[in-house]
């Protein structure tokens, strides 16, 4: 059984670009979320996929955007970088059902996103 | 609002107890989370509480009252190992979205 992994670990780039962060959810898990974590902060909910649906967003504006595929792996996109994007990007990977409660999440190492 | 709060720091003796406490504010709730998070870690999963009462993991429980919207993780016979920082994360009403506290700094001395 293979854990949760991210691409790239680190990343630089300067505002204005878009990124595209990448996540390998484990093994059997159909469920992905993407989170922010600014430094000192807890993680912050962008949005959830399930089946390669969106299933649920938090308090991010729609330059953020996502993608879930057949296989559960998954991408974080983010437009028109600011500099307050700067932080760490974790996923995180759940077995369930659609618009159920998600209990134990298996977090990947994070993406770590610098904005010059 | 949706809104979690717990210490920002507590400090301890290795050997000792500890509890770090949680009260959260949410439109519904389905159920208390507590992660751990080493410096430069990932957060990794300690325990679950959908109904009231206490659950016990080896040295970690956590508890849970849903008419005091309160819960808190007990650490037992700590090790240094233990110093990290602990998030409680609220699953609200939507069950699709997760909410974490801005997490407590343990720190253990010898």
């Amino acid at each position: 059984e293979t854990g949760v992994t991210q691409s790239p670990t680190h990343l630089i780039k300067t505002r204005g670009q878009q990124v595209t962060l990448r996540c390998s959810s484990q093994s059997g898990h159909n469920t992905v979320s993407w989170y922010q974590q600014a430094l000192g902060q807890g993680p912050q909910f962008i949005f959830q996929y399930y089946r390669e649906e969106e299933n649920g967003r938090g308090n991010f504006p729609p330059r953020f955007s996502g993608l879930q595929f057949p296989n559960y792996s998954s991408e974080l996109n983010v437009n028109a970088l600011e500099l307050d994007d700067s932080a760490l990007y974790l996923c995180a990977s759940s077995s369930g059902l659609a618009g159920g409660p998600v209990d134990e999440q298996f977090f990947g190492p994070g993406t770590r996103l610098t904005v010059l | 609002g949706q809104s979690l709060e717990q210490p920002s720091e507590v400090t301890a003796v290795e050997g000792a107890i500890v509890q770090i406490n949680c009260t959260y504010q949410t439109s519904g709730f389905y159920g208390l989370s507590w992660y751990q998070q080493h410096d430069g870690g990932a957060p990794t999963f300690l325990s679950y509480n959908a109904l009231d009462g206490l659950e016990e993991t080896g040295r970690f429980s956590s508890f849970l009252s849903r008419s005091d919207s309160y819960g808190y993780l007990l650490l037992q016979e700590l090790q240094m190992k233990d110093s990290a920082s602990y998030f409680c994360a609220v699953i609200p009403g939507s069950a699709s979205k997760i909410i974490f506290g801005s997490g407590t700094r343990l720190s253990i001395r010898p």
